[in-house]
């Protein structure tokens, strides 16, 4: 079955970066796009990122635009989320996850989830 | 960026209960409008895509509906594992992808 197993979060001082990765298993990496959405301690979830299939296409919120990267390593089954200037605010558990179920498209539904790694910044 | 408003903010029902969670958007996104199920410590779970298809596995209690700004998640006879917070989230008008605040759903 589809699992998603994020890994690189911890503790870290503003202003500092720190990069996240995510596992992907049980299905074709290659054929889907990838998100990470984020979430809070006791708040909603926060859209963060989306990459292509391909890698061709990235788009990020507005709150992440210019300090996050969104990547992905095909050849490596590997997502990436390359996080600097990281500020109090970006504190939260990082979520990776699939966006299906249509293949090698951007359907902005997540269908699959990890269970997340907890980013925290703080001084 | 278009706002999605849930109601209620929380919703206290017993087992065997029918619930009814609304969704509001602030502008039209067609029916292009997902549900998600997350228990504590737990990662979300798509229930509801496209406004009423279900996803894979999800019972069939679990129904969705709507379109344009106005949409309802119903789950028919609540099941003690229903108790969760439940989430909607548009694909219409992106970037963002926009989730609304969520519903709490808890055993009265």
């Amino acid at each position: 079955q589809v699992q998603l197993v994020e890994s690189g979060g911890g503790v870290v001082q503003p202003g500092r970066s720190l990069r996240l990765s995510c596992a992907p298993s049980g299905f074709t990496f290659n054929d889907y796009a990838m998100h990470w959405v984020r979430q809070a301690p006791g708040k909603g979830l926060e859209w963060v990122a989306i990459i292509s299939y391909d890698g061709s296409d990235k788009y990020y919120a507005d709150s992440v635009k210019g300090r996050f990267t969104i990547s992905r390593d095909n050849s490596e089954n590997t997502l990436y989320l390359q996080m600097n200037s990281l500020r109090a605010e970006d504190t939260a558990v990082y979520y990776c996850a699939r966006d299906g179920p249509t293949k090698q498209q951007l359907v902005l539904i997540v269908d699959y989830w990890g269970q997340g790694t907890l980013v925290t910044v703080s001084s | 960026e278009i706002v999605l408003t849930q109601s209620p903010a929380t919703l206290s029902l017993s087992p065997g209960e029918r619930a009814t969670l609304s969704c509001r958007a602030s502008q039209s996104v067609d029916f292009y409008l997902a549900w998600y199920q997350q228990k504590p410590g737990q990662a979300p779970r798509l229930l509801i895509y496209d406004a009423s298809k279900r996803a894979t596995g999800i019972p069939a209690r679990f129904s969705g509906s709507g379109s344009g700004t106005d949409f309802t998640l119903t789950i028919s006879s609540l099941e003690p594992e229903d108790f969760a917070v439940y989430y909607c989230q548009q694909r219409s008008n992106w970037p963002p992808i926009t989730f609304g605040q969520g519903t709490r759903l808890e055993i009265k």
